[in-house]
């Protein structure tokens, strides 16, 4: 059973608004992921971290902004939210180098901007 | 309930050779399916997908998948393996109605030399 937690599981929120998605696990893993995604279309990795202090923009251009201030912590903020970042959200996480790195999925957060 | 299943933890292949990567899948309703892949270092990458038309997809680095109805299968192919093709190789699985993909546990790929 994995353990990583996205909160809130869904987010219904105004234009303009600053919100955070937050991400936490309990697995001690080094490595975390945000990935964005519309229904039924692929994945997209709009963030990643590879440790506490270390942050990268993905494939995916994002207005996003990430932190990783603290190893299970990896929280994700949009500054003023716009109808066009309607989308699923997931965050993801595994550990370095212990063979296969197998990604461990949070439940997503759904966020709807109107 | 969907579910998606890739029955070997790895492949092993020889440079040169084709490859297959297998993936079954349950799903209600029309499915999408996904082909991702994870090089070392990285996030997870999309490959290629089937949403509908043709059952053989083409994606990127030359690799291709075909879409078996009958057998719910999903199987990631490329003719000719690289050593650089070595990564780990996530199946994934969604229906129109609920927008939610599904990993498979994934499959290492190692071609050698």
């Amino acid at each position: 059973e994995a353990d990583i937690y996205q909160t809130p599981r869904y987010l219904v929120i105004g234009t303009g608004k600053k919100i955070t998605l937050e991400c936490s696990q309990t697995m001690g893993h080094d490595k975390m992921y945000w990935y964005q995604q519309d229904p039924g279309m692929e994945l997209h990795l709009i963030h990643y971290s590879y440790g506490v202090n270390s942050t990268e923009k993905g494939d995916l251009s994002s207005e996003s902004t990430v932190s990783r201030i603290r190893t299970e912590h990896f929280p994700l903020t949009l500054e003023s939210a716009r109808p066009s970042h309607t989308s699923q959200y997931l965050c993801a996480s595994t550990r370095t180098g212990t063979g296969v790195e197998k990604l461990f999925f949070g439940s997503g957060t759904q966020l709807s901007v109107l | 309930a969907q579910s998606v299943a890739q029955p070997e933890d790895q492949v092993n292949v020889a440079e040169g050779n084709p490859l297959t990567v297998k993936c079954t899948y349950s799903v209600s309703g029309n499915p999408y399916l996904f082909w991702y892949v994870q090089y070392p270092n990285r996030g997870l990458q999309f490959l290629l997908k089937y949403i509908t038309g043709d059952n053989l997809v083409k994606g990127s680095y030359g690799f291709e998948a075909e879409f078996n109805k009958s057998q719910t299968s999903f199987h990631l192919k490329k003719p000719s393996a690289l050593v650089s093709d070595s990564a780990l190789y996530f199946c994934a699985v969604t229906n129109s109605n609920t927008g939610k993909l599904i990993f498979g546990q994934g499959t290492t790929l190692q071609v050698k030399p």
